[in-house]
């Protein structure tokens, strides 16, 4: 009963560090999606993949990249980080995108950039 | 582009009494969904309730129900009979049925205490 696993939990970068988190789903969701909450604030979306080999912008992309490459995994990378990249993130899926799919959420990824 | 608005940064309610959380949103489609997201304090994002926008019924999940205004953009959350286990911050989301669209908007939350 694994659903939307995310990795590592916490992290500490130094600015300018990269790095990527990871995250993989096991209940072969076509929709993969990351987002960031900030303190006191809801989840903002920042990248979203419809499937394997696509994947769109969401509010909030610049800084971030990401790739699809098979159907579990959806990683976001951080090239240069920056102090306003601290954040919690998290990743979800959804088996379509169909509107009556709710999103199964990972646990989350907190991010300490210093 | 649609946006969702929780106007109560905070809420409290007694043990086993009943509290109403608000929502509204704006938005110019006329097919969509509404949810709400509990997140306590382990950080993992649960779906409480969604409500389908064409739907005139109000969902109903055991303690938790809604009030849905389609006409004044409005999707309350109420509780009832409020245990402890329900403390954690609710948000309030919604998702467009246009290709493209599919993402969630939340809003900001709302910090639910329960006291003993």
């Amino acid at each position: 009963n694994a659903g939307v696993t995310q990795t590592p939990k916490f992290r500490i970068l130094k600015i300018g560090q990269s790095m990527t988190l990871q995250c993989t789903q096991d209940m072969n969701h076509n929709y993969m999606y990351w987002y960031r909450q900030d303190p006191g604030m809801g989840l903002k979306l920042i990248y979203y993949s419809v499937g394997a080999g696509i994947t769109d912008k969401g509010e909030v992309p610049n800084g971030y990249n990401v790739s699809r490459s098979t159907t579990e995994d959806f990683p976001l990378r951080l090239e240069l980080a920056a102090p306003s990249q601290t954040s919690v993130y998290f990743c979800a899926s959804s088996p379509t995108g169909g509107i009556r799919q709710p999103q199964h959420f990972g646990d989350g990824t907190r991010l300490s950039i210093l | 582009a649609q946006t969702v608005t929780q106007s109560q940064p905070e809420m409290s309610v007694q043990e086993a009494e009943t509290v109403t959380l608000s929502c509204t949103y704006d938005t110019s489609e006329s097919d969509y969904y509404l949810f709400w997201y509990k997140q306590p304090p382990s950080r993992q994002m649960i779906l409480v309730i969604r409500q389908e926008a064409y739907k005139q019924q109000n969902a109903t999940e055991n303690r938790f129900s809604v009030n849905f205004q389609k006409a004044a953009k409005s999707f309350s959350l109420k509780i009832s009979d409020s245990q402890l286990g329900d403390a954690a911050m609710y948000f309030c989301a919604y998702r467009g049925n246009n290709f493209g669209n599919e993402k969630l908007t939340f809003g900001t939350g709302t910090r639910l205490t329960i006291i003993p």
